[in-house]
């Protein structure tokens, strides 16, 4: 499974949106683009996935690149709720890949008033 | 909507002592989920049913058994609870298969061993 890379931290101001870099040079062609986030004390929260194309639904938006070796999350009015550690995941569309799913260290998001 | 319901959401155990960690998902999944994770961690797979009637180990099995009741139920037990039990346990479901459909997760059963 391609492994991803994300920064550790990062602060965003309240109302500006967010954009949270990943990169995962060595995915393959039938691996899909997940993120999740994970606010203190909850469990894992889906918020959106792509393979190819960028897509956006009612929570963010995410762009992945041409070449899909990096893509970018982005949350368009960040609220101070949206604090919360972000995990980039990349994973194929299998039930045994699934079962293999790790989360990594994720970004912490720090929203500021 | 429910989702994925954990019952209990805290639990003080002692050592040597036995409990069941329940877990309901009203969503239709096939595929159900059993992870820890540990303060400042990622999360780490115990076991996972790819449907019902079957069960595999994930990462960290050790200690643990799992029962698939039946589509809706997957229960997580620890036969002889041990300090190195003491963690966050995220129940998780999804469609299952060969798609694309994320995970999603309850919110997690505090357990803690002494």
């Amino acid at each position: 499974d391609a492994k991803t890379t994300q920064p550790p931290s990062m602060d965003c101001a309240e109302g500006r949106a967010a954009n949270l870099p990943c990169n995962h040079s060595t995915i393959s062609g039938n691996e899909y683009v997940y993120w999740y986030r994970q606010i203190h004390s909850q469990g894992p929260q889906y918020i959106i996935h792509g393979l190819k194309n960028n897509e956006t639904n009612e929570m963010a938006s995410l762009i992945i690149t041409e070449d899909r070796k990096s893509s970018t999350l982005i949350l368009p009015h960040a609220t101070l709720r949206d604090t919360a550690v972000y995990y980039c995941i990349v994973r194929a569309s299998t039930t045994d890949s699934w079962g293999k799913l790790q989360f990594g260290a994720g970004t912490q998001v720090v929203v500021t008033p | 909507n429910a989702g994925v319901t954990q019952t209990p959401k805290f639990q003080v155990l002692k050592t040597g002592q036995s409990m069941t960690l329940q877990c309901a998902q009203d969503m239709n999944h096939n595929s159900m989920y059993w992870y820890r994770q540990d303060p400042g961690m990622g999360l780490r797979l115990i076991y996972y049913s790819a449907s019902e009637g079957t069960t595999d180990k994930g990462e960290v099995p050790n200690g643990y058994n799992v029962s698939r009741l039946n589509k809706r139920e997957f229960s997580l037990r620890l036969e002889s609870a041990a300090p190195s039990q003491t963690s966050v346990y995220f129940c998780a479901s999804r469609t299952g298969g060969n798609g694309n459909q994320p995970q999603h997760f309850g919110d997690g059963t505090r357990l803690s061993i002494l």
